[in-house]
Parts: structure tokens; sequence; C-alpha cells
């Protein structure tokens, strides 16, 4: 059961555009989520967060926007650049009750290519 | 500050044989955790390891297993395996809450011949 799904394996797009990569989950009790970039043969590196009592976070060139009706997640980069080529990876976590035992649930990923 | 540290960077092994990965968390941090990402696959939960003890585990059979060490460095070990366990092991650490996310090493990138 894949709870956090990231339906488009691969992005590309022009430099100086704006870049979209989408998230679904489906879990209701997810309440923090996360994006994590990565690029061959390195470990995931920490992006953006957002927590379910926003709508929106803002870091530089990175927004992510949160839809809690439609259980949908977006990471925007504007502008984009050639180093932001990488795969990136939304995930989930809950807290309290809603603790997922340590674990952040990841999506598939989705492999972005910014051409210059 | 060193990162979390993972070996070794490259690891093949014959079906059948016993694999062990270590990683070095982040000094403070306490918590370990352990994914593997299979080709075309995202990251899948295995283990975390806190103060020494094993919290919880994902959907992984039980030749999967580990431990942390009291300095909270831990390793992995992967017994019996199997050509589907070919995949990059990653280990990432965290200090409290790990909602709020980890750091991750590079990983071990696992064949198995």
């Amino acid at each position: 059961d894949q709870q956090v799904k990231q339906n488009s394996p691969s992005l590309s797009v022009q430099e100086g555009r704006i870049s979209i990569l989408n998230c679904d989950y489906t879990n209701s009790m997810f309440d923090y989520f996360l994006w994590y970039k990565k690029y061959p043969a390195e470990g995931p590196t920490f992006l953006i967060s957002i927590s379910s009592i926003k709508d929106k976070n803002e870091d530089g060139r990175f927004t992510v926007f949160l839809n809690k009706s439609a259980k949908h997640l977006s990471l925007h980069i504007v502008p984009s650049q050639p180093g932001d080529s990488a795969v990136y990876f939304c995930a989930a976590s809950g807290f309290g009750i809603y603790n997922q035992g340590g674990k952040l649930i990841f999506g598939q990923g989705t492999e972005l290519s910014v051409k210059p | 500050e060193a990162g979390v540290t993972q070996s070794p960077t490259h690891l093949i092994k014959t079906r059948g044989q016993q694999a062990t990965l270590r990683c070095s968390p982040i000094s403070g941090h306490t918590s370990v955790y352990w994914y593997q990402q299979a080709l075309g696959l995202g990251l899948q939960f295995l283990l975390w390891y806190d103060e020494g003890e094993e919290r919880n585990r994902g959907n992984f059979p039980p030749r999967f297993s580990g431990r942390q060490f009291p300095n909270y460095s831990s390793e992995l070990n992967v017994n019996a395996l199997e050509l589907e366990d070919s995949a990059l092991y990653l280990c990432a650490s965290s200090f409290g809450d790990s909602n709020y996310g980890y750091t991750f090493g590079s990983g071990t990138r696992l064949t198995v011949v």
C-alpha cells in the first residue's frame, strides 16, 4: 500500500522556467511533509518542509504548497537552474498518536532535468 | 562537523552469503535509521534504532537485522542474500523527534550476484 505517491517518474524543464513536482498521499493522519533532493551517488538531502497547519512554505527559490482536502502537495522551483537536476522525494510523517514509529514515508521520487 | 558516514561504499556478494553494512551517525545523534532503495522504487523503511534498542522495523524478512552500539554507530546485517537484495542501503540519523526529518549518509551499494 503506497501511502505517498509521486506519479511522475520524470520531468524536464528549461532553465529559468518553473518546475512543479507533485505528490499525493492517502493517509489523512499525516501532519508533516518534507521534500528531499538526491544526486547520484549521494544520500538524500533535506530541502524544505511544511506542517499541516500551513498551506505554503517558502525558502528562496523553493516553495511547497499543501492542499489538505485534496491530500496533495507540490514543490515549486523558480527559476529552475541546471544544478537543480536531481531526484526529488516527498515524504510524510505524523506526530503523537499518528507517529509512524520513527519512519518517514517516502514517495517513489521524480527525476528533474533542467536543460540549459 | 562530520556527516553520517557509511561503509563500505560498494559491496559485491554472492547469493546465499551474508553482508554487513556500517553506519556512524552525526555526533550527538542517538537515533539511526536504515532504508533500502531498490532500482525504480522509493525509499523503503528497514529499521530504527534509538539508544541501543530496536524501536521499529519495516516489512522485511528476519534475515535483515542489525544493532546499535554504545557509541550510537550501527550495523545492518543481511543474511542468506538473494538477488533482489541488490539495492542502495541508506543510513540516516537524528536527534530527538525524527518526524522533522533525518540526515542521510551517501549509502552502500550492495550487489548480489
